[in-house]
């Protein structure tokens, strides 16, 4: 089974719905990342967590809100869907830990398959 | 947070080693170097990471100069399957780890 799971795997919606996008992860991991990914783009950063009490925005958070519900589920949702929201959304897990060999920290991070929503 | 350059697209043949150099002449004392592999309709897969000088791997090198202004991820002989984007990114550290992804570089592998 994949560590890092996200459903739907494809959605199609209208302008105005609301859309909730899912993220469950088994590694264990403390932080969990919404991403999105525009067409022949790099990823963008809408937000992130590094545990359930903590929620921080990202570069692109306006149009979206997120739920932690768990240290295994982070939820992105879409309050009110437009066309410009249309792209492909990955959620990413990491590990936080401290920095040794008087290295900064720094943990890798691992994604899911990615959610393609279409908003008409 | 650093900003990275790297060429938009690169074109090889089976067998030959690639080299993708990215520029990041902000880079802070705290960041690493961290390269990303990205499929069509996948999410990014990590490759390599490093602070300075060289770091190897079993699917890449990754040379780090001095001055840690620019970096290259060598891909030894290459395949039909190293067909991917390939993002260079600057870690943001402090303990917090968010990447900032740029548009990457589109290496494509030719029989």
């Amino acid at each position: 089974d994949a560590d890092v799971t996200q459903t739907p795997r494809n959605r199609i919606t209208k302008t105005g719905k609301r859309i909730m996008l899912e993220c469950s992860q088994t590694k264990g991991h403390d932080r969990m990342y919404w991403y999105r990914q525009d067409p022949g783009l790099g990823l963008r950063l809408i937000y992130y967590s590094f545990d359930v009490k903590d929620i921080n925005k990202g570069e692109i958070s306006d149009g979206y809100s997120v739920s932690r519900q768990a240290q295994a589920k982070f939820s992105l949702s879409l309050e009110s869907a437009i066309p410009n929201q249309t792209a492909l959304y990955f959620c990413a897990t990491s590990r936080a830990s401290r920095g040794t060999g008087g290295k900064p920290p720094y943990n890798e991070q691992f994604f899911g398959p990615g959610t393609r929503l279409t908003v008409l | 947070l650093a900003k990275t350059t790297q060429p938009i697209s690169m074109d090889s043949y089976e067998g030959q080693e690639v080299n993708i150099t990215c520029s990041h002449n902000n880079i802070a004392t705290n960041d690493y170097i961290t390269w990303y592999q990205q499929f069509p309709s996948q999410g990014p897969r990590f490759i390599i990471q490093g602070y300075k000088t060289k770091v190897t791997n079993e699917v890449a090198s990754l040379f780090i100069p001095a001055d840690r202004k620019s970096s290259t991820l060598s891909l030894p002989r290459v395949s039909l399957s190293d067909t991917a984007v390939y993002y260079c990114l600057v870690g943001d550290t402090g303990g917090y780890n968010k990447l900032i992804f740029g548009a990457g570089t589109r290496l494509a592998v030719h029989p």
